[in-house]
């Protein structure tokens, strides 16, 4: 089975510094790869989706993902947070099969202080 | 995307009662799951269910626990039965589109909190 790795459970920043999320998965094959965001007391939102082609996407809100496939990773930046950037990340891996091929990572608690 | 609407979105509930958690697609979806999210974790896949086609339990979940209907391709309901506080959580219904690649949209979560 496949794993999805998040490196850090609680990241703390200040507005306008740069964030990087680390997200590594196990699966050797063709995947999709996955953000979603859930921000206090709300429901998991798609942030953004790599599927093929320019391996660095960009989604809602200024964020961006670079997929490196030679190190099976998938992290999530933004070159300045605002505080409304205070949430929960998920970084998810669909490896095919249905549901039960989408793997989440333990998510990653991003706190923004003013 | 797709507009997922669930009910109830909160609810507080007696050890031992059993709440149906329904879950409303504004589009004809094949594809529906049902994930649990535990405070303070990430998300784990409870079912699929598919429109005619009996759910598909994920290992550690049961149909006598998790009783899921699909009664239609838009529609879908989760019944917790026999709650313990160990069912407190965040209950997600998603759906799969196809012409989104797979992606998997999900719903606000119906929160259980178990007393």
């Amino acid at each position: 089975a496949q794993s999805v790795s998040q490196h850090n459970h609680h990241v703390i920043l200040s507005e306008a510094a740069s964030l990087e999320l680390g997200c590594n998965y196990s699966y050797g094959g063709t995947v999709n790869l996955f953000w979603y965001v859930q921000y206090p007391g709300q429901h998991l939102q798609l942030l953004l989706k790599y599927f093929s082609g320019d391996p660095l996407v960009k989604g809602i809100k200024g964020f961006e993902a670079e997929f490196i496939k030679s190190k099976f990773s998938f992290n999530l930046r933004k070159p300045s947070v605002q505080w409304s950037d205070t949430a929960e990340y998920f970084c998810a891996v669909y490896s095919g099969g249905g549901a039960d091929g989408l793997t989440f990572g333990k998510g990653t608690h991003l706190i923004i202080q003013p | 995307s797709a507009v997922i609407s669930q009910k109830p979105s909160r609810d507080i509930c007696q050890r031992g009662t059993s709440l149906t958690i329904q879950c409303q697609v504004d589009s004809q979806v094949t594809m529906m799951f049902w994930y649990r999210q535990q405070p303070g974790q990430s998300l784990t896949l409870i079912a699929t269910a598919n429109q005619g086609s009996e759910a598909t339990y994920e290992s550690g979940f049961v149909i006598d626990k998790f009783p899921i209907s699909r009664p239609n391709l838009t529609f879908s309901t989760l019944t917790v039965s026999n709650m313990s506080p160990e069912d407190s959580s965040i209950y997600l219904c998603s759906i799969s589109l196809r012409n989104s690649g797979n992606t998997i949209y999900f719903g606000e979560g119906s929160w259980l909190t178990v007393v």
